[in-house]
């Protein structure tokens, strides 16, 4: 257990519609990633967050947001929801950024139909 | 996006085996590779995080070396057991940035 929590584990949803997955960090962990995993492909780095701060940003879709709270947790929201946003969604934090290492929660797997 | 590359892709061995496997990444703007266990059904779990080059890395039966002039880095199990059937997965990050870039992993399978 990373210490990492993400909910909800599964969302199945239709295309169109609007999600919001939400990640936990470690505690005492100020940076918040998130990563999706698309079939046959690597984890690809969407957006980091840095102590509610946004510090950089990846291959994310102008669909797609994120936030990180005062007390630090972090919410996805995924919108306008295509079949290709089917994928494996993890979220991961770590004490600060640079060399620190990532700790994984357990992912959201979101199922567009 | 940068290019971050791994073989071989998937790897069958017998358990009592060593083996190794590799991780290729940009040479230019270095600043740290990481490797991770990725087991079925679960989260990827951190092994290495490496930032020197010439950097060796050790835990239990498996470790890392870095190459950061020629841009690579092996990772070896010695003695495979069938509990280290896992994906693994190397990821970049470059200097002034904290997000990585992870290839798309060797998928290991320790045959008892």
């Amino acid at each position: 257990d990373s210490g990492v929590t993400q909910t909800p584990k599964h969302l199945i949803t239709a295309t169109g519609q609007r999600v919001t997955l939400r990640c936990s960090p470690r505690s005492g962990d100020l940076s918040v990633y998130w990563y999706q995993q698309s079939l046959d492909q690597g984890l690809q780095f969407l957006i980091q967050y840095y102590n509610g701060e946004e510090r950089a940003k990846g291959n994310i879709l102008e669909r797609f947001s994120a936030q990180q709270f005062p007390d630090l947790h972090s919410e996805l929201n995924l919108s306008s929801l295509e079949l290709g946003d089917s994928a494996l969604y993890f979220c991961a934090s770590s004490v600060q950024g640079g060399v620190n290492e990532q700790f994984f929660g357990p992912g959201t797997r979101l199922t567009v139909l | 996006i940068l290019n971050v590359e791994q073989s071989p892709q998937s790897l069958h061995v017998q358990e009592g085996d060593s083996t190794n496997f590799t991780c290729s990444f940009p040479s230019s703007n270095f600043y740290a590779l990481h490797w991770y266990r990725w087991e079925t059904a679960k989260s990827p779990e951190a092994l290495f995080v490496m930032t020197l080059n010439g950097d060796e890395k050790k835990k239990g039966r498996i470790s890392a070396t870095l190459n950061t002039k020629e841009g690579y880095s092996y990772l070896y199990i010695k003695g495979s057991q069938p509990e280290d059937s896992a994906t693994y997965l190397c990821a970049f990050s470059e200097t002034g940035a904290n997000n990585l870039f992870f290839g798309t992993g060797t998928r290991l399978t320790v045959i008892p």
